[in-house]
């Protein structure tokens, strides 16, 4: 069974840093990209970041582009997302997902974890 | 990344048909064909329903069905379900990208 369980979400003021973990099992993980999508209270899904399975390629939307990065250790079965600079609308629930073997679908999402930016 | 445009809302009566759109441009939709769409109930993780364009993983009702035109993809509910009434979000690759999503759609079975 696919399992995908973020952690790292919390409270922190604007200019600060957080980071986010996802831990996989129940697949090859260094077989699939992965990606997280974001999602601010009450608005729809927001592509952020992916990185390929051998993690040779990383892509980031162009509102963390500089701010984020993403990174995977394959050997354990983690997806990280470390966010810098935090401003007030990167506030949301943070999804990691698992790429579904072609460019456009993530078959399997975890529960997300919420980032707060305030002050 | 711009988003992909779908209507904010849509709704149809139990065993009605309905289809959501999601216009975006020969750089995401038009150019290929990795056209995805999401169901999400309130509070809950999204959930994959088609996948390039028409596709449909194995846990998904065949009354979910993907197509494509140019640059507007579409997702046809057939035979509604109160049970269908949730949020419905397109993504597309995209030349800029490589992923943008569409706004989201809710969808009221009245």
């Amino acid at each position: 069974e696919v399992q995908l369980l973020e952690s790292g979400g919390g409270l922190v003021q604007p200019g600060g840093s957080l980071r986010l973990s996802c831990a996989a099992s129940g697949f090859t993980f260094s077989s699939y990209a992965m990606t997280w999508v974001r999602q601010a209270p009450g608005k729809g899904l927001e592509w952020v970041s992916a990185i390929t399975g051998s993690g040779s390629h990383t892509y980031y939307a162009d509102s963390v582009k500089g701010r984020f990065t993403i990174s995977r250790d394959n050997t354990k079965n983690t997806l990280d997302l470390q966010m810098n600079s935090l401003r007030v609308d990167d506030m949301a629930v943070y999804y990691c997902a698992k790429g579904k073997g072609g460019p456009d679908a993530s078959d399997y999402w975890g529960q997300g974890t919420l980032v707060t930016v305030s002050s | 990344q711009s988003a992909l445009t779908q209507p904010a809302s849509v709704s149809g009566s139990p065993g009605q048909s309905i289809t959501i759109s999601c216009t975006g441009t020969s750089s995401d939709i038009g150019g290929y064909n990795y056209v995805s769409w999401y169901q999400q109930y309130p509070g809950k993780v999204p959930k994959l329903l088609i996948f390039e364009v028409s596709n449909r993983p194995s846990w998904v009702s065949h009354r979910f069905s993907g197509s494509k035109s140019g640059n507007t993809a579409s997702l046809t509910v057939s035979g509604l379900q109160a049970e269908d009434e949730a949020d419905y979000y397109c993504s597309s690759y995209t030349s800029r990208g490589p992923l943008v999503f569409g706004g989201g759609t809710k969808l009221t079975v009245l």
